[in-house]
């Protein structure tokens, strides 16, 4: 079946140790997101690629950098995890047409930072 | 700016029916969407609307009116598993997708 795939989905790190997350999708997607969301808040976007144009939103921090090495894969690294980058990680993933754009969430990572 | 409104918390009972809503102002409209996410879990997509009207999708319908920038949607027939957040989210004129913060839905028996 097609799908947006991410691993690990639970990580444990300690405050500035640096971490990667990774995504992987078999839907042949053009566009790639990454989400933060904290309980009972809304997803928050930190950036997305389409194709291979990385487009980083102006509120997210440096902390956070993201590579997206080609279509299937992108992965989210966070250089010195804080207590507050403690969040689940969502990547998504749709297909930019100029119609429709609806996009596919995979199952997230959940981030503990110690 | 640009802002989502929705209901923080809803309860209902096994088999009744609720209607969730949504009222948006965004900077231009391209679509509306409705995600449940179940809690520790990825958001699914449930629904899209673009045109004014019901879509109806089994025991879910979601409904739209662009001129009051209102939107909601219903579940028929509450099931237990139907526990879940549901998160309402417009495409602004620049295609991006703006988030609310999600409705939590508890089922009672």
């Amino acid at each position: 079946d097609a799908m947006v795939i991410q691993n690990p989905r639970y990580q444990v790190t300690q405050f500035g140790k640096p971490v990667t997350l990774s995504c992987s999708q078999t839907l042949n997607h053009n566009v790639m997101y990454w989400y933060q969301q904290k309980s009972s808040q809304a997803p928050k976007l930190l950036f997305h690629y389409y194709d291979k144009d990385f487009n980083n939103e102006a509120d997210t921090p440096d902390n956070f950098q993201s590579r997206r090495p080609n279509t299937s894969f992108c992965f989210l690294d966070i250089r010195s995890p804080g207590l507050g980058d403690a969040a689940m990680y969502l990547c998504a993933t749709s297909r930019r047409t100029g119609d429709v754009e609806t996009q596919y969430f995979g199952p997230g990572t959940r981030l503990l930072v110690l | 700016g640009q802002n989502i409104d929705q209901p923080t918390e809803m309860t209902a009972t096994e088999g009744a029916i609720v209607q969730i809503n949504c009222t948006y102002q965004t900077s231009g409209f391209n679509g509306l969407f409705w995600y449940q996410q179940h809690a520790g879990e990825a958001p699914t997509f449930l629904s899209y609307n673009v045109l004014d009207g019901l879509e109806e999708k089994g025991r879910f319908s979601s409904f739209l009116s662009r001129s009051k920038g209102y939107s909601y949607l219903l579940l028929k027939e509450l099931q237990m598993k139907d526990s879940a957040s549901y998160l309402c989210a417009v495409t602004d004129s620049n295609y991006q997708l703006i988030w609310g913060a999600g409705t939590k839905l508890i089922i009672k028996p």
